[in-house]
């Protein structure tokens, strides 16, 4: 059965502590592994799309990488506008639906 | 802004009563999902469809249903509501949304958060 499992539940850190969330999926044919950002009461907002091992990518503050069984968000030097729920999902080799771990919420405070 | 509208922003309703979810894909997007997001289950996937047909199923209730219009907007039934159903609905659209495009990227739609009492 295709499982989506995030770590921490919930993180807590001061302003410029650096840090890394973890996704680790078990699914059969990984298509991509997706990260998203979501705001309290707001519609999940795309960051990366991740489709092999060794693969990484970048967006300001954020690094995501990819290995065979998991995937990991760097966070650089956060700040408190970084503050939210980061959802990772995958999508099996057929596409369609994307499966979602429970997220993790950060929390920066300054 | 991912150019994906939803509408109402919220509703709230009795038990046994029945609404309708509408959305609206970003522009030249042919794939529209739904998905319900509640505190103790995350974001599950409802149902998709492409280019006005149903491409796929989730876990969606016998009770609830879904349509895509030629326009591509779609809509997302949902009746003789239980308190269960209570949730966050999001819609979400891709380009194509299969293994034989590259466009596989979702995005969200603002949602409806739905109040069953």
């Amino acid at each position: 059965e295709d499982q989506v499992t995030q770590s921490p539940e919930a993180l807590r850190l001061q302003e410029g502590e650096s840090s890394s969330l973890n996704c680790s999926y078990t699914v059969s044919g990984l298509r991509g592994l997706f990260w998203y950002r979501q705001d309290p009461g707001k519609g999940p907002e795309f960051l990366f799309t991740l489709y092999s091992a060794g693969e990484e990518k970048e967006k300001e503050r954020l690094k995501a990488t990819l290995t065979k069984k998991e995937s990991f968000l760097h966070i650089t030097a956060p700040k408190p506008e970084d503050s939210a729920t980061y959802l990772c999902a995958v999508q099996r080799n057929q596409g369609g639906k994307l499966i979602f771990g429970q997220g993790t919420e950060l929390s920066v405070k300054p | 802004d991912s150019g994906v509208t939803q509408t109402p922003k919220h509703l709230i309703t009795a038990t046994g009563q029945r609404v309708t979810l509408r959305c609206s894909p970003r522009s030249g997007d042919l794939s529209v999902y739904w998905y319900q997001q509640s505190l103790d289950q995350g974001l599950q996937f409802l149902i998709q469809y492409y280019n006005g047909e149903e491409r796929a199923k989730g876990n969606i209730l016998e009770r609830f249903s879904a349509q895509q219009f030629p326009d591509l907007h779609s809509e997302l039934n949902l009746s003789s509501l239980e308190l269960g159903d209570s949730a966050l609905y999001f819609c979400a659209s891709s380009v194509v949304g299969d293994s034989y495009g590259s466009y596989n990227e979702q995005f969200f739609g603002p949602g409806t958060r739905l109040t069953v009492l």
